[in-house]
């Protein structure tokens, strides 16, 4: 079955740098059709799209953190990274990774734990 | 692009049954059928239940059902069960660089 876990820092200060990896099994993104996807939940909060990766490398991005994010996937086709750059306080959520077949109108089927990562001096 | 519009909270009691909307614009909702719910419990990962519009993935209950009309999709949950309890979530594709928006979310709560 698909499964998929975040991994990163949870604590970082205000304007580093982060790199969420998201780990997965059950699927490749070597395989057409298949792409990963990033959603953020601030504590007490709405979900927000971040970014997608498709198998065919093609990626899209939210418009208002587009400047900031980069997504990008291994070789070896199990893991996503999200590299998120000037990092603030309001960045503070869980980071979710998940699953989705087809194009970017395609649903988020399969969803990892999350990470909760904390923007903090 | 802006959220997509639901209600902060909805109430019902056991066995009864209860709507909740998800409003937008003819750019996303109105002008797709690529609307999807999603139940989180506290602490827990969204979970899909309903995806282009109306279908259920395997396995959730056919006690939840979706629908569309213009605008606005509607996420019906009938014979409300204590496990229902969840914040739920609508999400659509949108006819722009967005590519993607939730809605800000319901809390229902089984009285």
């Amino acid at each position: 079955q698909i499964t998929l876990k975040e991994s990163g820092p949870t604590l970082v200060k205000p304007t580093q740098t982060i790199s969420l990896i998201c780990t997965f099994s059950g699927f490749s993104l070597k395989t057409e059709g298949r792409s990963v996807g990033w959603i953020r939940q601030p504590p007490g909060k709405a979900l927000e799209w971040l970014a997608l990766i498709f198998w065919d490398d093609d990626k899209r991005y939210s418009p208002s953190l587009r400047s900031r994010v980069t997504i990008t996937k291994d070789t070896s086709g199990d893991q996503v990274v999200l590299t998120m750059t000037n990092m603030d306080p309001v960045d503070t959520a869980t980071y979710y990774c998940a699953h989705s077949r087809g194009g970017t109108y395609a649903p988020f089927d399969f969803w990892g734990q999350g990470i909760l990562v904390t923007v903090s001096s | 692009q802006s959220a997509l519009t639901q209600p902060a909270s909805v109430s019902g009691s056991p066995g009864r049954s209860i709507t909740i909307s998800c409003t937008g614009t003819s750019s996303d909702v109105g002008g797709y059928d690529y609307l999807s719910w999603y139940q989180q419990h506290p602490g827990r990962a969204p979970k899909l239940i309903i995806y282009d519009v109306s279908k259920r993935p395997s396995g959730v209950s056919n006690r939840f059902s979706g629908s569309k009309s213009g605008n606005t999709a509607s996420l019906t949950i009938s014979g409300l069960q204590a496990e229902d309890e969840a914040d739920y979530y609508c999400s659509s594709y949108v006819s722009s660089l967005t590519d993607v928006v939730f809605g800000g979310g319901t809390k229902l709560t089984v009285l």
